[in-house]
């Protein structure tokens, strides 16, 4: 692995599926974050770990719930998909508490919810 | 609220200077981002300011005015590879990143 791996590519989703959205890192990052990225609008990010075993919610959290069981790992999961939740996905890693604490983002996950 | 504002769209020519500006209202200032982002792929970082002035990266600038709450984002010498969205991100106040919609940059021969 190197860098950021984001699985799947992209999916197709019936409205009301429950789907988990994977993101793999080995760049021993602290800081993990989870982001949509929708035409029009900036990233908006919807949870973060600053380190494992703890998450937080950010500006969209409902309808998604995460876990940091280790570093290299955060899963997104969207419980009961809703077409509002069609969107790109990006998985970012951060050095966390560093001056410049630059993000660093995997290749994204297209996800479309009918 | 906290807002970030980029133009939506700009056009340049090959060779050309391109400045690319953001305005900023947010709770605190941690630090102002630049990303690219070429269509369909991740965002990449190209700058970090958090005092103010200008920052030099080969063909690209950053600058920053606090008190004004404002950055651009200077590329010299365009080639067509530069045609991408370019995102401005401030970090507040609890040290999460607040991201501009992006400005597209188009690059004409």
């Amino acid at each position: 692995i190197a860098g950021i791996t984001q699985a799947p590519t992209s999916q197709i989703l019936a409205a009301g599926r429950r789907m988990t959205l994977r993101c793999t890192q080995d760049m021993r990052h602290n800081a993990m974050y989870w982001y949509r990225q929708d035409l029009g609008l900036g990233l908006r990010l919807i949870h973060y770990s600053n380190t494992a075993g703890t998450t937080g919610k950010g500006e969209v959290p409902d309808g998604y719930s995460v876990s940091r069981a280790n570093t290299d790992d955060f899963p997104l999961t969207l419980a009961s998909a809703v077409p509002s939740q069609t969107s790109v996905y990006f998985c970012a890693t951060g050095t966390s508490g560093g001056d410049t604490d630059t993000q660093y983002f995997g290749p994204g996950t297209r996800l479309t919810v009918l | 609220g906290q807002n970030i504002d980029q133009p939506t769209e700009m056009t340049a020519t090959e060779g050309a200077i391109v400045q690319i500006n953001c305005t900023y209202q947010t709770s605190g200032f941690n630090g102002l981002f630049w990303y690219q982002q070429h269509a369909g792929e991740a965002p990449t970082f190209l700058s970090y300011n958090v005092l103010d002035g200008l920052e030099e990266k080969g063909r690209f600038s950053s600058f920053l005015s606090r008190s004004k709450g404002y950055s651009y984002l200077l590329l010299k010498e365009l080639q067509m590879k530069d045609s991408a969205s370019y995102l401005c991100a401030v970090r507040d106040s609890n040290y999460q990143l607040i991201w501009g919609a992006g400005t597209k940059l188009i690059i004409k021969p």
